[in-house]
């Protein structure tokens, strides 16, 4: 079975800082990893995704994410963090590489940017 | 950009009530998937749609639930008899040929 962890429910940082929202997976084959943004009120948007190509992943708005089987971990960072950065964040897996699977997410992290 | 569009943006209804969600997938894509998220919680997979048949379901996607797409533009989500606790948002998401999911803005649910 697949399944996604993520680790911090909340997390609260200074605008300029570096974010880093965990994320752990579990699945029997390959996956493919996203992590995916939603803003109050607003729809789901797709930040990054991985597909077995690169195991670093660049995203948009500076967001980066690195995967790493061996700790089947696919942790979200940012450099710098801004206020417009304030949202909830959803990690995701989708049970096999490309292909028309479910999207599995877990149960998001909420992002608070402080001035 | 093309996007996936959902109408209403908001739908209340009365508990026992028939609701139909509608959504307008971006064309040319060919898998079509419903979620839900209700407040508070996880988003959930409810139901993928290809060649006008179900793919597959998940075990909320109940009998009370059908999906359609009646004129091979709109792909609609059907709840036949409403309860409270299908109050959520529902997401529509259509399939790239990237397989990037492309999720609409949802249609809020709130059933009374």
């Amino acid at each position: 079975a697949q399944s996604v962890t993520q680790l911090d429910s909340h997390v609260s940082v200074s605008e300029g800082t570096p974010v880093l929202l965990r994320c752990n997976y579990s699945s029997s084959y390959s996956p493919s990893l996203f992590w995916y943004v939603q803003h109050p009120n607003k729809g789901l948007q797709l930040l990054l995704k991985y597909t077995s190509a690169a195991t670093l992943v660049k995203g948009i708005n500076g967001f980066e994410a690195e995967f790493k089987k061996s700790e089947t971990s696919f942790h979200l960072t940012k450099p710098s963090a801004h206020m417009s950065d304030a949202a909830e964040y959803f990690c995701v897996v989708s049970p096999a590489m490309g292909g028309y699977n479910k999207l599995i997410f877990g149960a998001g992290t909420r992002l608070a940017v402080h001035p | 950009e093309p996007e996936v569009t959902q109408t209403p943006s908001h739908q209340v209804t009365q508990m026992g009530q028939e609701v139909i969600l509608r959504c307008v997938p971006i064309s040319n894509h060919l898998y079509f998937y419903w979620y839900r998220q209700i407040l508070g919680q996880k988003v959930e997979f409810l139901v993928s749609f290809y060649n006008n048949e179900i793919s597959e379901k998940s075990e909320i996607f109940d009998d009370q639930f059908s999906v359609e797409r009646p004129d091979g533009s709109n792909f609609t989500l059907k709840i036949r008899s409403t309860k409270l606790e299908d109050s959520a948002m529902y997401f529509c998401v259509s399939l790239g040929v990237s397989y990037e999911q492309y999720f609409g803005p949802g249609t809020r649910l709130t059933v009374t």
